[in-house]
């Protein structure tokens, strides 16, 4: 397995328009989280799940934002109606479920990100 | 809210000096924390992981402590190289919750 995966690596689209980004994760991991990043910031969260079922979104997931992970193993991240301000470095991150005994530390490994640009 | 803060926000050394990161938190209860590296245009790398339990791990020429009481790590680089060139981040892992907050990143320049 040669990592988390994503696709495509850049997209640039005008304003209104809808994108759709997709992560392969590492095959083993049951966790995978998105992320947003934009220049001079670290990641900010957006949404993570545990196999199939979405359990956590943040509030900077507007209703513009959805997204699957279908049969929990990849997963898509669709932006309708693009913004300016939607701009910014997408990542995907997996990881195995953390266990309290800490036999599994659930450290998170990152693709490459999607940057996208909206004119 | 917990907030992550790393300074300085850049560092410029000469190849070989060793050098300290530095990242604190605002919010004790965390399960973990973890280092990234980050080249330009690219994804994250993951460079160290300690669980809340532990105070320090070393994986090469890289070692990171944690005291969790104060809220602060630090990220050691030993005998600096200008591969070392790079977005360095850290990140936490509330004790309940799964959303890890990142810094801002100190971004390092190694001169030859």
């Amino acid at each position: 397995d040669t990592g988390v995966s994503q696709d495509p690596r850049h997209k640039i689209t005008k304003r209104g328009q809808n994108v759709t980004f997709r992560c392969d994760p590492i095959s083993e991991h049951n966790r995978l989280y998105w992320y947003r990043q934009t220049l001079g910031q670290g990641p900010e969260f957006l949404t993570y799940f545990q196999n199939e079922a979405q359990l956590e979104k943040s509030r900077l997931l507007s209703d513009r934002f959805s997204a699957e992970r279908p049969k929990g193993s990849f997963s898509t991240l669709e932006i309708q109606r693009t913004e300016q301000g939607d701009s910014a470095m997408y990542l995907c991150a997996s990881s195995l479920r953390p266990t309290t005994s800490g036999t599994r530390t659930g450290e998170l490994f990152f693709g490459e990100g999607s940057r996208l640009t909206v004119l | 809210k917990q907030e992550v803060t790393q300074i300085p926000a850049a560092l410029s050394v000469p190849e070989g000096e060793n050098l300290v990161l530095n990242c604190s938190f605002t919010d004790s209860a965390i399960y973990n924390l973890q280092w990234f590296r980050q080249d330009p245009g690219k994804g994250l790398t993951s460079l160290l992981l300690i669980q809340s339990s532990q105070r320090e791990q070393t994986s090469g020429r890289l070692n990171a402590s944690l005291d969790k009481s104060s809220g602060r790590s630090t990220l050691y680089i030993a005998a600096s190289q200008p591969g070392d060139s790079a977005t360095y981040l850290c990140a936490v892992r509330p004790l309940w919750g799964n959303d890890m907050r990142f810094g801002a990143g100190t971004r390092l320049t190694v001169k030859p």
